[in-house]
């Protein structure tokens, strides 16, 4: 079975503070995503990766960056915390490389809450 | 762009009972790919079922199964025999070759009672 996991599943930060969230996957995918679980909004994508040192914008990049040094590895940055970011955040990852769609496997996510 | 509406914030069945979960969507493009994830409380979303939008036959995956109405952009998904571990956020998504990326409803809240 395909395992995604993300550092921490509960995360408490004050604004302005400098957050990194970790996800990991097994499997030897291609894509990696960051999305944002809110309330009402459904998911929305932040960044995605289509292979290691790649990176595309999704919807809502702002207030956030990435980086992807090793294949398995996904970071979501957030490089001063503010208020509206607390959400849930979830990664995933699928196995096919640009231009196809596949399953995505998820994380179990991380709530992070900005005082 | 695409957009995905699920009209229904929450909705509750009787536990060995049939439920339909609503999912309409905006496109232009004539090939792509609409799913439906299962978010269980305080677990990992997880796929429940896929379907091309290229083949007329519905999709179905044991007690779930798919209403795909390409002309009318519906897509609905139907839960036989319920079960309390039905019990779930669940998500409908779009992917297109355009966007290359999933595009989420706003979710649907499923309450099993017993």
């Amino acid at each position: 079975d395909v395992k995604v996991t993300q550092s921490s599943r509960y995360l408490v930060k004050r604004t302005g503070e400098k957050v990194f969230l970790e996800c990991v996957q097994d499997m030897d995918h291609e894509n990696m995503f960051w999305y944002r679980q809110d309330p009402g909004l459904g998911l929305r994508l932040i960044y995605f990766s289509y292979d290691v040192k790649m990176k595309e914008k999704g919807d809502i990049p702002e207030g956030y960056s990435v980086s992807r040094e090793k294949k398995e590895r996904f970071s979501l940055i957030l490089e001063s915390a503010s208020t509206n970011q607390t959400s849930m955040y979830l990664c995933a990852s699928s196995l096919m490389g640009s231009g196809h769609t596949d399953t995505q496997y998820f994380g179990p996510g991380t709530r992070l809450t900005v005082l | 762009a695409q957009t995905v509406t699920q009209s229904q914030p929450e909705m509750s069945v009787q536990e060995a009972e049939t439920v339909t979960l609503s999912c309409t969507y905006d496109t232009s493009e004539s090939d792509y790919y609409l799913f439906w994830y299962k978010q269980p409380p305080s677990r990992q979303m997880i796929l429940v079922i896929r379907q091309e939008a290229y083949k007329q036959q519905n999709a179905t995956e044991n007690r779930f199964s798919v209403n795909f109405q390409k002309a009318a952009k519906s897509f609905s998904l139907k839960i036989s025999d319920s079960q309390l571990g039905d019990a779930a956020m669940y998500f409908c998504a779009y992917w297109g070759q355009g966007a290359q990326k999933l595009v989420f409803g706003q979710g649907t809240r499923l309450t099993i009672n017993p």
